[in-house]
């Protein structure tokens, strides 16, 4: 299975601060993306990549920059926070199946409160 | 846009009783439907997928059929059990080479002794 991993696990941080949060993959997957998860709402993407390079908006990238400099690490920076970007962080990776559908793995998240 | 309804929040059932989790879905593109299944403190894992018409998908004792007639992809198990408390996902990729998913608002089920 997909190993995907988050640092930090939690954070506290102050409005108007910068904020990045981390995620490695060790599986080679081209695939990479950021979601946060908010009680009522599920899972919302952000960003997400095609691979090292490029980064791409999801549905609600306002607030947030992302950076992918290689295969492993895909990065959310939040680059003034504020106290509505108070949520749980998934990063994901993703990989075409033999049945040519897109599986996605999930890290173990990153709670961020932002006072 | 693709969307994806999970009509119900919080499921509370008993025990050893049958479940049925709704899950509805609008693409005007060839779908692949997943159950996510995400356990307290945990990441989502993959539980079901599916993108072939009326065949039943199977795993650790869930199961669901995808209808395309209904747009539906409801996800059963004939006796839940403790374990099976948790948070679930229905989730939407377009067969398109899109390799985004779009998740529904994901239903609580709640498993009572």
């Amino acid at each position: 299975e997909a190993a995907v991993t988050q640092s930090p696990r939690n954070k506290v941080a102050v409005t108007g601060g910068k904020v990045t949060l981390s995620c490695n993959q060790t599986n080679n997957h081209n695939n990479m993306y950021w979601y946060r998860q908010d009680t009522g709402h599920g899972l919302r993407l952000i960003h997400y990549s095609y691979g090292a390079g490029s980064t791409e908006k999801g549905d609600i990238p306002d607030g947030y920059k992302a950076s992918r400099p290689s295969q492993e690490n895909f990065s959310l920076i939040l680059e003034l926070a504020t106290p509505s970007q108070t949520s749980v962080y998934f990063c994901a990776s993703g990989v075409r199946d033999r049945g040519s559908s897109y599986e996605q793995y999930f890290g173990p998240g990153t709670r961020l409160t932002v006072l | 846009g693709d969307s994806v309804t999970q009509t119900e929040g919080l499921v509370t059932l008993t025990k050893g009783l049958p479940v049925m989790l709704n899950c509805t879905y609008q693409t005007t593109y060839s779908p692949f439907l997943f159950w996510y299944v995400q356990h307290l403190n945990e990441a989502p894992k993959l539980l079901l997928k599916s993108s072939t018409d009326n065949k039943r998908t199977e795993h650790q004792g869930f199961y669901a059929t995808l209808h395309k007639s209904s747009s539906s992809f409801h996800l059963q198990k004939s006796s839940v059990q403790l374990s099976d408390s948790a948070l679930y996902f229905c989730a939407l990729s377009e067969n398109t080479g899109n390799y985004k998913y779009v998740f529904g608002a994901g239903t609580r089920l709640k498993v009572i002794a």
